[in-house]
This record gives structure tokens, C-alpha cells and sequence, in this order.
């Protein structure tokens, strides 16, 4: 059973507009939470994170959201751009492994000129 | 480059055959991870590094598989008697702590005829 779910496997926006890309997750054990973009034939970089004793975090056009009691994070890029089209990544950690992040299977986002 | 290195990029096994993939770290980063990444996937655990000891390899999927880090710095992740399902980018990873931020090789693609 998936511990981390991203359920949209694609979103595609309108550049400038903002993108909104979800994750699930289903351990209350996790208390660190990261994104990460994938370009094609390219390894995953690290975007953002949150500990789970926040629950925004801003980085420039991007913003991650944590939602405790309902489990769920969200990256908000705004505004939207077309070199922002790639895999995005949910990642979580429980902090006491600390070789064990669990990914979601990411969301592939298309932003449209 | 000063990112984390893995070669071969590609690599064309026979079903049977044994592969080495190598991955050169961050120099100075402590802590090595493995993740298998499946078609369609996100990456999965396979094993994590702590200087030259393994401190977890409860994601390698069988006893195919063997990694291993003698000098705490390049690591080599071997598959023995490859199977058509070990096809997947097999990805690196280094952190200077623990998994917080990790930072990925290019990654190297195994195909299994």
C-alpha cells in the first residue's frame, strides 16, 4: 500500500496562472516533507520543504502547504512558467530512518505559453 | 562536475548476466542512497550508506542484489543473475545529513532482454 499518493498523474496549465499540485500521505509518523522536479532523462532535484512543525514554507514562486489532521500537502507555483514543465515529486521521511524517503509517483506538469 | 556522478548511463543486460552500476557522491557528503525507479514510478528505496556502513538495505527486493561502499566515498550497486523486472533507472543519491536534502545523480538505465 502506498505510504505517499499523488493521484493526478498530469495537470496542465496556462503560463502565468498558477499550478497547484497535490499529495496525500498516510503515515502520521512522517514530520518531513520535500518536492522534487524531475526533467526527462535528468535526475530528481530537490525544490522545497516543510517539517511538519510548519505548515507553509515560500521560496520564490513556490509554496508548500501542510495540512496535518487531513495528511495532505500541497506545491503552489505561481506564477506559472513553461521551463516549470517537469515531474514533480512528493517525498516524505519519518525523521527516525533517516536513509528511508518515500516518494509518490508525481504529477506531470505541462505549462502551455 | 561537483554533482553526484553514476555511469553507466545505459546498459544492455542478457537475462542471467551480472551488472555493476557505480556511483561517484558529492565529495564530502556522508550519507549514500540507492532508489530503484520503475517505468511510470516514482523512486523506491533500495539501500542507505552512512560513510562505508550499510545502515539499511531493507529495500534491496532480493539477495540479487548487493551494494556496497568499502572507503566510504564511490559505491557499487551489483545485480547478480539480472531478471527481466530489474529493469529500472537505478538512482544515487548523497546528502551531507541524514535524507534531508538529497542530491540525485543522472541515474543508470538497465534494460533486461
Amino acid at each position: 500500500d502506498q505510504q505517499v499518493k499523488q493521484n493526478s498523474p498530469s495537470l496542465s496549465v496556462q503560463e502565468g496562472r498558477i499550478s497547484i499540485l497535490n499529495c496525500d500521505y498516510t503515515n502520521s509518523m512522517f514530520d518531513y516533507f520535500l518536492w522534487y522536479k524531475k526533467y526527462p532523462a535528468e535526475g530528481p532535484t530537490f525544490l522545497i520543504s516543510i517539517s511538519s512543525i510548519k505548515d507553509k514554507n515560500e521560496d520564490g514562486r513556490f509554496t508548500v502547504f501542510l495540512n496535518k489532521s487531513a495528511k495532505h500537502l500541497s506545491l503552489h507555483i505561481v506564477p506559472s512558467q513553461p521551463g516549470d514543465s517537469a515531474v514533480y515529486f512528493c517525498a516524505a521521511n519519518n525523521g527516525g530512518s533517516q536513509g528511508n524517503l518515500i516518494f509518490g509517483k508525481g504529477t506531470k506538469l505541462s505549462v502551455k505559453p | 562536475g561537483a554533482g553526484v556522478s553514476q555511469s553507466p548511463r545505459y546498459k544492455v543486460a542478457k537475462r542471467g548476466q551480472d551488472v555493476a552500476l557505480r556511483c561517484d557522491p558529492i565529495s564530502g557528503h556522508v550519507s549514500l542512497f540507492w532508489y530503484q525507479q520503475a517505468l511510470g514510478q516514482g523512486p523506491e528505496f533500495l539501500t542507505y550508506f552512512q560513510n562505508e556502513a550499510q545502515l539499511d538495505k531493507s529495500g534491496l527486493p532480493s539477495d540479487r542484489f548487493f551494494a556496497e561502499r568499502p572507503e566510504g566515498s564511490v559505491s557499487t550497486l551489483k545485480i547478480q543473475r539480472t531478471q527481466q523486472e530489474d529493469s529500472a533507472v537505478y538512482l544515487c543519491a548523497s546528502s551531507s545529513q541524514g535524507a534531508g536534502e538529497l542530491f540525485f545523480g543522472e541515474g543508470s538505465r538497465l534494460t533486461v532482454l
